[in-house]
């Protein structure tokens, strides 16, 4: 198994762009996690997801923000408008069992938006 | 609140050195914790849970609930144990992470 899949692994955009992330979690996971890593705030959880349903999107950062799991092995984390403050490293992580599992993280998308 | 702190974010120490990267937490409940660890150019992957009492790669950290604390110890730095540490709580079915200590051991 290759892990969790991450693309693109690096976007550069300017403001204003529509920018969409992509995750394909490891096969039987039934949980997928988005992250969102920053010097200043270190590791932050967006969304989760537990049977492709949401569970929590409380740490989603505001409107801007999106995600969808439209079946078991895809899932795409939006946002729309982006922003310069949005320049991040996203991370996608799985787990079996609602997270109650070790989680499995990507490699992790690197956005700078100018 | 539930959160995590860790107070360093760089930790720089000599081949051979002891390491202590600190962790506190705070939960109402009981503690789930768990370190977790990037080397460069990896993916962030899971190095230990308090509910094992294991060692990994010479790491142990023990659970003190009186100080709400989960540090992570390693008596005898090695320059391959570089890489960004961070302590994580377990709430319901998330992960709370703190903001991460680099750990830089030079030769």
């Amino acid at each position: 198994d290759a892990g969790v899949i991450q693309s693109p692994r690096h976007e550069v955009t300017e403001m204003g762009q529509e920018v969409t992330l992509r995750c394909k979690p490891i096969s039987g996971h039934n949980s997928l996690f988005w992250y969102r890593q920053t010097m200043m705030r270190g590791l932050e959880l967006l969304i989760y997801f537990n049977n492709n349903v949401p569970i929590d999107d409380s740490g989603m950062p505001e409107d801007r923000f999106s995600a969808k799991m439209p079946n078991a092995s895809f899932s795409t984390l939006k946002i729309q408008p982006s922003e310069p403050r949005d320049s991040a490293v996203y991370f996608c992580a799985s787990s079996l069992m609602g997270g109650r599992e070790t989680q499995y993280f990507g490699p992790g998308t690197r956005l700078l938006v100018l | 609140a539930q959160r995590v702190t860790q107070p360093e974010k760089l930790l720089s120490v000599f081949k051979g050195a002891p390491v202590e990267l600190k962790c506190n937490y705070s939960y109402s409940g009981s503690p789930e914790l768990f370190w977790y660890v990037q080397y460069s150019r990896q993916r962030l992957q899971l190095l230990l849970r308090h509910i094992s009492r294991e060692s990994i790669k010479g790491f142990t950290a023990d659970l003190n609930k009186g100080e709400t604390s989960f540090h992570l110890k390693k008596p005898f730095a090695q320059e391959e144990d570089s890489a960004m540490y961070y302590c994580a709580l377990r709430n319901t079915d998330k992960l709370i992470f703190g903001t991460g200590t680099r750990l830089q051991v030079f030769p």
